[in-house]
């Protein structure tokens, strides 16, 4: 069946920097990908809808310029957290839309990465 | 407000006992209705959907869920809880004409005791 994978899947950096997270579609092409954030013991909230060739739709409260989207390919959608800090630790999962609608499922969800900001 | 809810935030239940975790809706129409779960650090797997024709619908690990449009309601059940099951469960909507936007409950801790 189809695969997102998500990389990494854990990470630990120092405030100020700026991580990259990337989702790919593995076996199947892409032309949507969403990223979302969990905080622990929440649910999802679905940051942004990335779209291949595009730029990114944001959901509101979401800063654009703190979290840079990019989906430069039908496979690979990333998620740059750009100057990160201790309050931008989170849970982030990515999905992939699927090429064949909602008779499948509608979305293919990435194992997500452990971001962590010291 | 549209939204979607499910009312228990932790459920524990006995190896072996039934299960039923709640998720109720607040949309003018009826939207296309998935239960997912999610183990500790992973993503999502899909356990069931719904979209239309018969409100019972079988998924995958034994669970089923019964659309209830008078209750507004999409509750997920399991005869038989295995302590595997132990999760986050989470209820989540597509509403017509919204293309693929998920919209996920709270989520429900399942605990399992041996």
């Amino acid at each position: 069946g189809a695969v997102v994978s998500q990389h990494p899947s854990w990470v630990i950096c120092k405030s100020g920097t700026s991580v990259k997270i990337e989702c790919r579609s593995l076996d199947f092409q892409a032309t949507t990908m969403f990223w979302y954030r969990q905080f622990p013991k929440q649910s999802l909230m679905l940051m942004a809808t990335s779209n291949e060739g595009s730029k990114a739709t944001y959901e509101q409260g979401v800063e654009k310029d703190k979290f840079l989207i990019n989906h430069a390919s039908l496979t690979l959608s990333t998620l740059t957290v750009t100057s990160a800090h201790p309050e931008d630790s989170s849970f982030y999962i990515c999905s992939a839309r699927d090429p064949f609608g909602y008779s499948n499922q509608p979305q293919h969800f990435g194992d997500g990465t452990r971001l962590s900001i010291l | 407000a549209q939204s979607v809810t499910q009312p228990d935030i932790h459920i524990t239940v006995s190896e072996g006992a039934s299960l039923e975790l709640r998720c109720n809706y607040s949309y003018g129409a009826t939207p296309y209705l998935f239960w997912y779960v999610q183990s500790p650090g992973q993503g999502l797997q899909l356990l069931l959907k719904y979209f239309s024709g018969d409100t019972l619908v079988q998924g995958i690990k034994g669970f089923e869920a019964e659309f209830k449009r008078s209750q507004s309601s999409f509750n997920l059940r399991k005869p038989s809880v295995h302590w595997s099951d132990a999760a986050e469960y989470f209820c989540a909507v597509i509403l017509t004409g919204g293309g693929n936007k998920l919209t996920f409950g709270t989520g429900t801790q399942l605990k399992v005791e041996l």
